[in-house]
């Protein structure tokens, strides 16, 4: 089946120390975005990939970085996470000219 | 600017109806969609609904959609235990299908 994934599904790191997320998709989108949710809150795009083109939201911390090498991989490097950055992150795909965006399980990220 | 709202807490019994509703304010949003994520799992696109409509019906699932009030509503007809989760909203904003999401609605089915 055509799929969104993501590794590891639970992530430690401790304060500061340099962490990568891992997103891969079967569906041969052209777009992959990372989105950040906290606690009992939204999903917050944090940027997005159409193709090769990097597009970071305005408010996203300069922490957070992104990697895309080929079309079904897209990675999320935080520099140096600190405690309010523990969250779950959420990878997903679309076609460029589409409307629906499909999501994969998820990373939890705890940082110690 | 942007913005989803929903109430955050539902309780309905097996078997009856449920209605989540949501507003947005952005009148340019072309398509809005809900969502389904059960616990420690990533988000399910459950359906959606194109601006120039009103309602759509998806087997269980009746989306209703008030463009003037810019109101979203979800009905999930006889209830399962299996649909206890958070719903969410989203509105697509910009022109590269950005999703603003609501904060969720927490939905319990009792028997």
């Amino acid at each position: 089946d055509a799929m969104v994934i993501q590794n590891p599904r639970y992530q430690v790191t401790q304060f500061g120390k340099p962490v990568t997320l891992s997103c891969s998709q079967t569906l041969n989108h052209n777009v992959m975005y990372w989105y950040q949710q906290k606690s009992s809150q939204a999903p917050k795009l944090l940027f997005h990939y159409y193709d090769k083109d990097f597009n970071n939201e305005a408010d996203t911390p300069d922490n957070f970085q992104s990697r895309r090498p080929n079309t079904s991989f897209c990675f999320l490097d935080i520099r140096s996470p600190g405690l309010g950055d523990a969250a779950m992150y959420l990878c997903a795909t679309s076609n460029g000219g589409g409307y629906e965006q499909y999501f994969g399980p998820g990373t939890r990220l705890t940082v110690t | 600017g942007e913005d989803v709202e929903q109430s955050l807490f539902l309780s309905v019994r097996e078997g009856d109806s449920s209605v989540i509703n949501c507003t947005y304010t952005d009148s340019s949003s072309t398509y809005l969609y809900w969502y389904k994520q059960e616990p420690g799992a990533g988000l399910q696109l459950l359906t959606y609904i194109f601006s120039n409509m009103d309602m759509k019906q998806d087997q269980r699932l009746t989306v209703l959609l008030n463009k003037k009030d810019k109101h979203l509503s979800l009905r999930i007809a006889d209830t399962q235990t299996g649909d206890s989760a958070i719903y969410f909203c989203a509105e697509m904003a910009g022109g590269y299908n950005k999703l603003i999401f609501g904060a969720g609605t927490r939905l319990a089915v009792h028997p």
